[in-house]
């Protein structure tokens, strides 16, 4: 069956790099996409990236200049790294999968706090 | 970047109540969008897609309608596991943009 789950360390300190790896099962990375979405203790949900089933990517544009997503296919893993985190990139962060353009199949989610 | 205006964003209903949650959007989606259920630390499951197609597992009580700006979501005969936060999520367009989200309390 369908599956994603995420994994990363829960603290970060104030301006150092977060970094969140989604491994999934029960579908192949190469044939859908893979999105990453995250949302601050009590609010709603925002829409960060995406790694495509060839490999390309896209970003949130408020979001851009410090996150990046890669992929190793080999592995069924997708990975997201962003850097510069402030407090306010608190939260817990979605691997989710795109079928047809929605999201169909979600993770779990990983809470990351950052705080010194 | 497709604004998606959501609301209310807290509603309090009665067990077997009808609700209804409306999204609209700052442009036509081409009924586009789906809704998602939330529970307290939970991941959102997917219960409606493309406007009214209902996910497998969806229960009838809930259903979607829209065209162009403008979409509902409503629960008919409200029930004590669908106290919830729900959203909706327009994906015509990057980037992919979620409505505020809508708290559902029993009254």
């Amino acid at each position: 069956q369908v599956q994603l789950k995420e994994s990363g360390p829960g603290l970060v300190q104030p301006s150092q790099t977060l970094s969140l790896t989604c491994t999934v099962s029960g579908f192949s990375l190469t044939s859908y996409n893979v999105h990453w979405v995250r949302q601050p203790p009590g609010k709603g949900l925002e829409w960060m990236g995406r790694m495509r089933y060839n490999g390309d990517t896209s970003y949130n544009s408020a979001l851009k200049s410090r996150l990046s997503i890669s992929r190793d296919t080999s592995k069924n893993q997708v990975f997201l790294k962003m850097n510069s985190l402030q407090t306010d990139d608190t939260g817990t962060y979605y691997c989710t999968r795109d079928y047809d353009d929605y999201f169909d199949y979600w993770g779990q989610g990983v809470m990351v706090t950052v705080s010194s | 970047d497709i604004q998606m205006t959501q609301s209310p964003p807290s509603l309090s209903a009665s067990l077997g109540d009808k609700v209804t949650i409306t999204c609209q959007a700052s442009q036509n989606i081409n009924k586009c969008i789906a809704w998602y259920q939330q529970k307290p630390g939970k991941a959102p499951r997917l219960l409606i897609r493309y406007t009214s197609t209902l996910e497998s597992g969806t229960p009838s009580r809930f259903s979607g309608s829209g065209s162009g700006r403008d979409y509902s979501f409503s629960i008919s005969n409200v029930e004590s596991e669908d106290i919830a936060s729900y959203y909706c999520l327009q994906y015509v367009n990057l980037p992919w943009t979620f409505g505020g989200g809508t708290k559902l309390e029993l009254k």
